[in-house]
């Protein structure tokens, strides 16, 4: 069964501050790869997607993903952080012909302005 | 315009009762999902719909009980609510089963039970 693993629960950073968040899966297949952000009592939105191509995707406010098949991760990074980036940041993975997500347990950015 | 779309929004109910969640969603899309967060905010999936046919029944109790009326509708029904339903449910879609598309997500409804 697939699994998705996001190592930091709680983040905090300043403004500016550089940002990286962990997800690993476990799948030996083929997947699509997702990051999800649900701000302050929002629904989930998307971030950026990795179905296939360049392992390097950008998405939207500035964050990028890094897909490393070797490693089976899929890394979030954002090079300076905003207080607006508050919120609760999700990895999530469904096997390729599949729509059943399946989802990290989350975590959770603070920024201090 | 709203894509994916959930009532109500906050739904406050004593153990026991039977209570519906309704799900709309205006973008063509052929699949339909219910997703339960939980307090951890923890997220997982219970149903998915394919063109108004049972996808995915993610061994959710009995008391759960969706339908679809056609392929942009996807309501939940819950019998004899219990305390650990209390949960904030999220309703998604996304094109055809198979596609490698991301799933839209509702704003969710936040269901307490007292």
């Amino acid at each position: 069964a697939q699994s998705v693993s996001q190592h930091n629960h709680h983040v905090i950073l300043s403004e500016a501050a550089s940002l990286e968040l962990g997800c690993n899966y476990s799948y030996g297949g083929t997947v699509n790869l997702f990051w999800y952000v649900q701000y302050p009592g929002q629904h989930l939105q998307l971030l950026l997607k990795y179905f296939s191509g360049d392992p390097l995707v950008k998405g939207i406010k500035g964050f990028e993903a890094e897909f490393i098949k070797s490693k089976f991760s899929f890394n979030l990074r954002k090079p300076s952080v905003q207080w607006s980036d508050t919120a609760e940041y999700f990895c999530a993975v469904n096997e390729r012909g599949f729509q059943k997500l399946v989802f990290g347990t989350g975590t959770r950015l603070l920024v201090s302005p | 315009d709203t894509a994916v779309s959930q009532t109500p929004k906050y739904l406050v109910t004593q153990m026991g009762n039977d209570k519906s969640i309704k799900c709309e969603q205006n973008l063509g899309h052929d699949t339909m999902y219910w997703y339960k967060q939980d307090s951890k905010k923890f997220l997982k999936i219970m149903f998915s719909y394919n063109n108004k046919e049972l996808i995915i029944n993610e061994t959710v109790p009995n008391r759960f009980s969706p339908k679809s009326p056609d392929k942009a509708h996807l309501n939940l029904h819950i019998n004899s609510l219990e305390l650990g339903d209390s949960a904030v449910y999220f309703c998604a879609s996304s094109r055809r089963q198979g596609a490698s598309t991301e799933a839209f997500f509702g704003q969710g409804t936040r269901l307490t039970v007292v």
